[in-house]
């Protein structure tokens, strides 16, 4: 099975510091997109950031960035200027281009300290 | 407002009952997918649809069937052989093949076996 793996269960950052959390990803294909998705307290899924793999630029998305690595088959989320907001479970997760589905690590759960 | 809807918000069921989830999208999204997420875990995919009358089994789909009559609407029965069924359910959607097509996700259903 291509799995998608987070090695960190648990991270936690102090408020206004930045956090990055790791992925990694098996996958036979060249083409391809990653999501990092968010999950707060209310349960909700919020996409934070996605990336096309045949895109050698890093996705940004405010204070939400990615460093992808292709070679090396990972893609990290760096969260800067970290919020109270920002608490949740984050679950980073990879699609094929050839279908629609996703498959997903079993997820960082991040506590932001004041 | 264009969303995913799913209810019940919480149900229980007594062992050896079936129980049906609903859940409704208003996004005109070809494609819809359920998920079950246990304690501490990611989400794993059960059944997903690409189109109208047609879907396809994910990573369990043991004790949990689905129908797709209609675009918007795809529900999904927990029967009496899902042996584990106390899990919270999360259905999505997305435009379907290709493309990044980012899945949205619904609320999500906590079913409790009593």
């Amino acid at each position: 099975a291509q799995t998608v793996t987070q090695s960190q269960p648990e991270m936690s950052v102090q408020e206004a510091e930045t956090v990055t959390l790791s992925c990694t990803y098996d996958t036979s294909e060249s083409d391809y997109y990653l999501f990092w998705y968010k999950q707060p307290p209310s349960r909700q899924m919020i996409l934070v950031i996605r990336q096309e793999a045949y895109k050698q630029q890093n996705a940004t998305e405010n204070r939400f960035s990615v460093n992808f690595q292709k070679a090396a088959k990972s893609f990290s989320l760096k969260i800067s200027d970290s919020q109270l907001g920002d608490a949740a479970m984050y679950f980073c997760a990879r699609k094929e281009t050839s279908g629609s589905r996703l498959t997903f690590g079993e997820g960082t759960q991040l506590t932001v300290n004041p | 407002d264009g969303g995913i809807t799913q209810s019940p918000k919480y149900l229980f069921r007594k062992e050896g009952q079936n129980v049906t989830l609903s859940c409704e999208q208003n996004l005109n999204h070809d494609a819809m997918y359920w998920y079950r997420q246990d304690p501490g875990q990611g989400l794993r995919l059960i059944y997903y649809s690409q189109i109208v009358n047609d879907f396809q089994k994910g990573d369990i789909a043991e004790g949990y069937s689905v129908s797709r009559e209609k675009k918007e609407s795809f529900p999904l029965t927990v029967t009496s052989a899902q042996k584990n069924p106390t899990a919270f359910y999360l259905c999505a959607s997305s435009m379907g093949r290709g493309s990044y097509n980012e899945q949205f996700f619904g609320p999500g259903t906590r079913l409790t076996v009593l």
